[in-house]
């Protein structure tokens, strides 16, 4: 069984759109959860944190289940700059190794 | 704002020779990590490694692998007897007191 899974998409949308994306990861132990972006050939970025009480930055709001194991992103008002590969990204010890998602992309059209 | 920065950007490396990776962590982070991402798949964990030892390493990580912390800014990741499956991006990533992990821009490893 994977470790994290996400759908790979691509979600092709229009500017404008609301969009999500989920996760689920395996490890019940899991500490800390991330949503990172990856544009094409370059590294992850951090793109927020995941807290079970949620949270919000802007336009992108996180939520995590830990009873289902569920991590889940949504984007408003797309921009065409989302345009990108969103990253699940669970850590599952105290050493805080970083497991990934295959990461799910995101195309926003004009 | 500070970064991690990763040198070579590129290196391109016959099968067999050995290759180092430099990176240079964020000033007064304590927690330093090798990641790897082989074209079209996800990032995989390498190695974490902390006061100058290493805390953690996957299986990818054999005995063709190691890390260093050479001086007070650098850390480097050599690769003895490089493979066509080396092929591969490569990230440094860093962590502070926090629970999250800086990335660096990568080095892009071609094994011909």
């Amino acid at each position: 069984r994977k470790e994290v899974e996400q759908d790979p998409g691509p979600f092709n949308v229009p500017e404008g759109a609301t969009v999500a994306f989920n996760c689920t990861y395996s490890n019940s132990a899991s500490q800390s959860f991330f949503w990172y972006r990856q544009d094409c050939r370059k590294e992850p970025k951090l793109l927020m944190s995941v807290y079970s009480s949620g949270n919000e930055d802007g336009r992108f709001t996180a939520q995590l289940n830990r009873a289902s194991q569920y991590i889940s992103l949504l984007i408003r008002d797309s921009k065409l700059s989302d345009s990108a590969t969103y990253l699940c990204v669970v850590n599952e010890d105290s050493s805080y190794k970083l497991i990934f998602g295959s990461g799910t992309r995101l195309l926003v059209r004009p | 704002e500070p970064e991690v920065t990763q040198t070579p950007s590129h290196q391109v490396t016959q099968m067999g020779q050995e290759v180092i990776l430099r990176c240079v962590p964020i000033s007064n982070h304590l927690y330093f990590y090798w990641y790897r991402q082989i074209l079209g798949q996800k990032v995989e964990f390498l190695v974490s490694f902390y006061n100058n030892e290493i805390s953690e390493k996957s299986e990818i990580f054999d005995d063709q692998f190691s890390v260093e912390r050479p001086d007070g800014s650098n850390f480097t990741l050599k690769i003895r007897s490089t493979k066509l499956e080396d092929s591969a991006m490569y990230f440094c990533a860093s962590r502070g007191l926090g629970d999250t992990q800086y990335f660096g821009p990568g080095t892009r490893l071609t094994v011909l």
